[in-house]
């Protein structure tokens, strides 16, 4: 089993709809945990960190983390043809090593 | 301005032949890490290092050497590339183990 699993995708939505991306975790000694945005060819940019329990909202952008279920999934609401990237789950597990899923990617259709 | 700088940021080279990428943070972080991205299979963890003179296997680290001498920079090397090392690479850095990474431009490499 890998320590951080996503749905690949690809994902697709309409404009101005509502992207759902889930991430599910092995490590339950896991602390911190992040979405990054990555366009094809380009480095990973940081979108929203989360590191207690309930929903963090910033923008269109809300993280919810549930530890005891070992998920953690990212909404992005009126979704945009810019939002059309790869989203990879990210965390620091026990070992404090930074490891990431292979990433989900959303297609947003104009 | 805050950045993770590595260079270069494309290299074609032979097999066998050793080469060095870098990467330099001026953010004071103590957390450094490498990285390679391959198709499908997301970015995987090839060193880290949590501070000065301590440094960790990742996911992958077979064929790869790293070493910390400084906090702001983070060497990779290939003693002896082989092709299946043609990947592209980043570096990242983070203040300390469970704050957010930031990450270099990239360097794309191809072993022939």
């Amino acid at each position: 089993q890998k320590e951080v699993e996503q749905n690949s995708g690809p994902l697709s939505v309409p404009e101005g709809a509502i992207a759902s991306l889930n991430c599910t975790y092995s490590d339950r000694g896991s602390q911190s945990f992040f979405w990054y945005r990555q366009y094809s060819g380009k480095s990973p940019e940081l979108i929203m960190f989360i590191y207690s329990n309930g929903d963090k909202e910033d923008g269109r952008f809300t993280a919810q983390l549930n530890k005891a279920s070992q998920y953690v999934s990212l909404l992005i609401r009126d979704s945009q043809p810019s939002d059309s990237a790869t989203y990879l789950c990210a965390l620091y597990g026990s070992a404090r090593q930074l490891t990431f899923g292979s990433g989900t990617q959303l297609t947003v259709l104009p | 301005e805050a950045q993770v700088t590595q260079n270069p940021r494309y290299l074609i080279t032979v097999t066998g032949k050793k080469l060095t990428v870098t990467c330099s943070q001026n953010m004071n972080h103590e957390y450094m890490s490498w990285y390679r991205q391959d198709p499908g299979l997301g970015l995987r963890q090839i060193y880290y290092s949590m501070n000065v003179e301590v440094t960790d296997k990742g996911d992958v680290p077979e064929g790869y050497k790293v070493s910390r001498k400084e906090k702001r920079n983070f060497p990779l090397i290939l003693e002896s590339p082989s092709p299946n090392q043609t990947s592209l690479y980043f570096c990242a850095s983070s203040l300390t183990g469970t704050t957010e990474a930031f990450f270099g431009q990239g360097t794309r490499l191809t072993v022939v």
